[in-house]
């Protein structure tokens, strides 16, 4: 099974900054990966799929990268309703799988 | 507008059992994949099964194979998880979700999600 790891598990960004989250993958995935926003309380969001391309109605201050072990999200200028907890999933094979998990916080 | 509607949840004594409905609209049902994923109170979201669009393929996770049952009904639009054999470690919200494309396992729609507590 292949295992999905996020890191930092916190990261500390000033409004207006830039954050950088990383997920690693055991194996390849090839870009068969997505990110998720989830704010205190709420279902969570699909931001990107297939490791690059936003999803319908997401700024364009998100932006993802990557392809087989090594993914990133990107969120460039911050703002207040950015802070959150932020995961990853590949879908490649079964099980599916989510990553750790991480909190962007002021 | 795709909507999610669970219901269902609630508190159950270990070893019970328990069956999640999610009804859904605003999309051709039968045309997308559908997926339960949980979530332990202050945890992350764990993946626990998938139905295909036809429901002839179904899929679970190691921790719930042999317990839960996935299944749909496209005349009422609805998607179940019936679970058996509930753990005090299956407690968490549990979110039903919609595949993003044909055989394409991301979610892009999600329910607020139902709690289904395990205790004695």
């Amino acid at each position: 099974e292949i295992v999905m790891t996020q890191s930092p598990a916190t990261l500390s960004v000033s409004p207006g900054g830039r954050a950088t989250l990383s997920c690693r993958a055991s194996q390849s995935v090839s870009t068969k990966l997505a990110w998720y926003q989830q704010k205190p309380g709420q279902a969570p969001r699909l931001l990107i799929y297939g490791a690059s391309t936003r999803a319908t109605g997401i700024p364009a201050r998100f932006s993802g990268s990557g392809s087989g072990i090594e993914f990133t999200l990107t969120i460039s200028s911050l703002q207040s309703e950015d802070f959150a907890v932020y995961f990853c999933q590949r879908y490649n094979n079964w099980p599916l799988a989510f990553g750790g998990g991480t909190k962007v916080e002021i | 507008e795709v909507q999610l509607l669970e219901s269902g949840g609630g508190l159950v004594q270990p070893g019970g059992s328990l069956r999640l409905s999610c009804a859904a609209s605003g999309f051709t049902f039968s045309s997308f994949g559908m997926s339960w994923v949980r979530q332990a109170p202050g945890k992350g979201l764990e993946w626990v099964s998938a139905i295909s669009g036809s429901g002839g393929e179904t899929y679970y996770a190691d921790s719930v194979k042999g317990r839960f049952t996935i299944s749909r009904d496209h005349s009422k639009n609805t998607l179940y998880l019936q679970m058996n054999s509930l753990r005090a470690e299956d407690t968490a919200v549990y979110y039903c979700a919609k595949v993003g494309g044909s055989l394409i396992y991301y979610f892009d729609h999600w329910g607020q999600g139902t709690l289904v507590t395990v205790s004695s």
